[in-house]
């Protein structure tokens, strides 16, 4: 069971660069999130998405794109980095339902990213 | 809005002593989730326990327990005889049940640093 996972752990980039963080999940989870994750800003939500092919911005949007083409995976782009993109990223997955597992969200391991 | 608060920025205690990490939480919606994770040393996020707002019952899961009292918005979580490996960052998550019947975001507490010294 791979359940969620992240690629890459652990990036450094220059400003301005194009980076892409994959996150593929393998239970079929409807919802797809991406987080960000700083001191002193605790977890914020950058984008998520409902299905595939349906994306919306979350509270922290710019400087960011996501896709769904396929149901399992959703990448984030970061199109031009910059250094307060520095942080930690993290990938989740939610299905559907009031039941024992359902409506609870699971987190990839995380994404450290830096750019200098 | 939502909002969770966690009471405790850090706690520290010593081996087998029981420690409860509070959290506080403010919605507008009659359906919510309440959600508790674990963030060790290395990083990643570990789902421990989710609530449901319909569901008032207390639980236990080995030496974890929860207590969620709708009447002043608080889900708190103890560990009893704690251990050196709890030492974590514990998140309290708050997340409303949309349309869909599905959650699509959670709202996070800024967290509380255990550290369980032996």
């Amino acid at each position: 069971d791979a359940g969620i996972t992240q690629s890459p752990r652990y990036k450094i980039t220059e400003t301005g660069r194009q980076v892409t963080l994959m996150c593929h999940q393998t239970w079929s989870h409807s919802y797809m999130f991406w987080y960000r994750q700083d001191l002193g800003h605790g977890l914020r939500l950058i984008y998520y998405s409902a299905a595939a092919d349906i994306t919306d911005k979350g509270e922290v949007p710019d400087g960011y794109v996501v896709s769904r083409s396929k149901t399992e995976n959703f990448p984030l782009t970061l199109e031009s980095a910059t250094r307060s993109q520095t942080s930690v990223y993290f990938c989740a997955s939610s299905g559907a339902g009031r039941g024992r597992t359902g409506n609870t969200i699971y987190f990839g391991e995380g994404s450290w990213l830096t750019v200098v | 809005a939502q909002k969770v608060t966690q009471v405790q920025t850090e706690i520290s205690v010593v081996e087998k002593e029981d420690v409860t990490l509070d959290c506080v939480y403010e919605t507008r919606d009659t359906t919510y989730y309440l959600f508790w994770y674990k963030q060790p040393p290395s990083g990643e996020l570990v789902f421990l326990i989710r609530r449901n707002s319909f569901d008032e019952q207390n639980e236990i899961s080995g030496r974890y327990s929860w207590n969620f009292q709708k009447s002043t918005s608080s889900f708190n979580f103890t560990i009893t005889a704690s251990q050196v490996v709890d030492s974590a960052v514990y998140f309290c998550a708050l997340s409303e049940e949309n349309s869909g019947g599905s959650n699509y975001k959670l709202t996070f507490g800024k967290g509380t640093l255990l550290t369980v010294n032996p």
